[in-house]
């Protein structure tokens, strides 16, 4: 059975800083998912990561992925408070039929 | 990427009603999935509905109690049957379009149950 870790649950931490939100996974992966959620609204598609070592940027998010690790990163540099939000992972592979499978979500929480 | 639709936003019912949530997409999808999201949790995939085929539920999800229609490829509903207070929820609505398959979700239904 495919499961899918996100740690932390919760981040909270002062604009400018680094930090990394890590999400495991349990078996192999086909696609590596990640997702933003903002207080009371729907999910925005961030990345998708197909093949081991994929990295991908957009402005201060950069995600990665090691399949042998069964380990995908979201690296956040220099946090601004606009990044606020729950970020979800997501595993899909032919072992769940292709249906995504979800993290906890990480809640993050940037100071001014 | 798609473009997705749900009405009604939001509701409040009486218990032992049914609510029928749509879905509208603004281009021809194959895959189209329901999502229920409780307050501060993750989310859980209610069924994969797939034009001109049954609904596939996952386990715990039953059509009687949540019937789906997939009448084309831009367009489905989720009826939440029988309601009660747990059924109250935010149900999403997305569909997968093809590579690099990308799953695009709606604004959401914001149920509440009396």
């Amino acid at each position: 059975e495919l499961k899918v870790e996100q740690n932390p649950l919760f981040l909270s931490m002062q604009e400018g800083k680094n930090y990394t939100i890590y999400c495991n996974y349990s078996t192999t992966s086909d696609r590596l998912y990640w997702y933003r959620q903002d207080p009371g609204k729907s999910l925005e598609s961030l990345f998708v990561l197909l093949s081991n070592g994929a990295v991908k940027q957009e402005g201060r998010l950069m995600a990665s992925l090691d399949t042998k690790a069964r380990l995908s990163t979201l690296h956040i540099t220099a946090a601004v408070h606009d990044l606020s939000a729950t970020y979800f992972c997501a595993v899909s592979s032919m072992d769940s039929n292709y249906q995504l499978i979800w993290g906890a979500g990480t809640k993050l929480i940037i100071k001014p | 990427s798609a473009v997705i639709s749900q009405k009604p936003s939001r509701d409040i019912c009486q218990r032992g009603t049914s609510l029928t949530i749509q879905c509208q997409v603004d281009s021809q999808v194959t895959m189209m999935f329901w999502y229920r999201q409780q307050p501060g949790q993750s989310l859980t995939l209610i069924a994969t509905a797939n034009q001109g085929s049954e609904a596939t539920y996952e386990s715990g999800f039953v059509i009687d109690k949540f019937p789906i229609s997939r009448p084309n490829l831009t367009f489905s509903t989720l009826t939440v049957s029988n309601m009660s207070p747990e059924d109250s929820s935010i149900y999403l609505c997305s569909v997968e379009q093809g590579f690099p398959y990308e799953q695009y979700f709606g604004p959401g239904t914001r149920l509440t149950v009396t």
